[in-house]
């Protein structure tokens, strides 16, 4: 499967425990965004990431969450002292260019979610 | 701040009838528009995108788009519906002025029932 891989496909975790989600892009993908789907809502922009780089994270809690995209390996966003409310599927996609500057088209490409849920 | 409204929760046709989804959008600059579509419990597939040209977009499924910049709408459409369209659709924009980066912002989404 060439797309975009999420793992795992759903979560548990009791209140107060970490959730680490991960996301590999297409491949020849660099740059990966992360949104938030809550329940009878539409996604949510949280981060988008570059290799090594957060381009940005305006759309990310200032608190208990953060993401990477290291050089190597597949993008992960962790959510630390989970929360009722980060209940949700959480979408991670990817391009081959970016949206800045007026370049790229904007075509994501879209894993199938990640759904966490805390109890 | 850039936004997309769509009117409608829920649309329910007949099968074979023509569909409609309406999607309303808010930038600053020129738009890119897009429409993806979700199906249960899986991510969302891209259906068409407007970035400049011809304002009647074709897509996959036999879906198209219509951007109209005075109404700064883009409503897509689809002219005999079926079963298998049932799905959640999004209606999503970027705005591009002066080289300000944006990011792909969504509606909230429409449920679209084809009834057999």
């Amino acid at each position: 499967n060439a797309g975009v891989m999420q793992n795992p496909r759903h979560l548990v975790r009791r209140r107060g425990q970490e959730a680490r989600l991960r996301c590999s892009p297409v491949k020849g993908h660099s740059h990966v965004y992360w949104y938030r789907q809550l329940p009878e809502e539409g996604l949510k922009f949280m981060v988008y990431l570059q290799k090594e780089n957060i381009i940005d994270e305006s759309g990310m809690p200032k608190e208990r969450f953060s993401a990477e995209f290291p050089k190597e390996g597949p993008s992960i966003l962790r959510i630390q002292q989970v929360v009722r409310g980060d209940s949700a599927a959480y979408f991670c996609a990817s391009s081959s260019t970016g949206r800045t500057g007026g370049t790229g088209t904007g075509e994501l490409f879209f894993g199938e979610g990640s759904r966490l849920t805390v109890l | 701040a850039q936004s997309v409204a769509q009117p409608e929760d829920q649309v329910n046709v007949a099968e074979g009838n023509p569909l409609t989804v309406k999607c309303t959008y808010s930038v600053s600059g020129n738009p890119y528009l897009f429409w993806y579509v979700q199906y249960p419990n899986r991510g969302l597939q891209f259906l068409l995108k407007y970035i400049t040209g011809d304002n009647l977009v074709k897509g996959s499924y036999g879906f198209e788009a219509e951007f109209n910049k005075s109404q700064t709408s883009f409503h897509l459409k689809k002219p005999s519906a079926l079963v298998s369209d049932s799905a959640l659709y999004f209606c999503a924009v970027i705005g591009f002025s002066s080289g300000s980066a944006r990011q792909l912002t969504f509606g909230s989404g429409t449920q679209l029932t084809v009834l057999p």
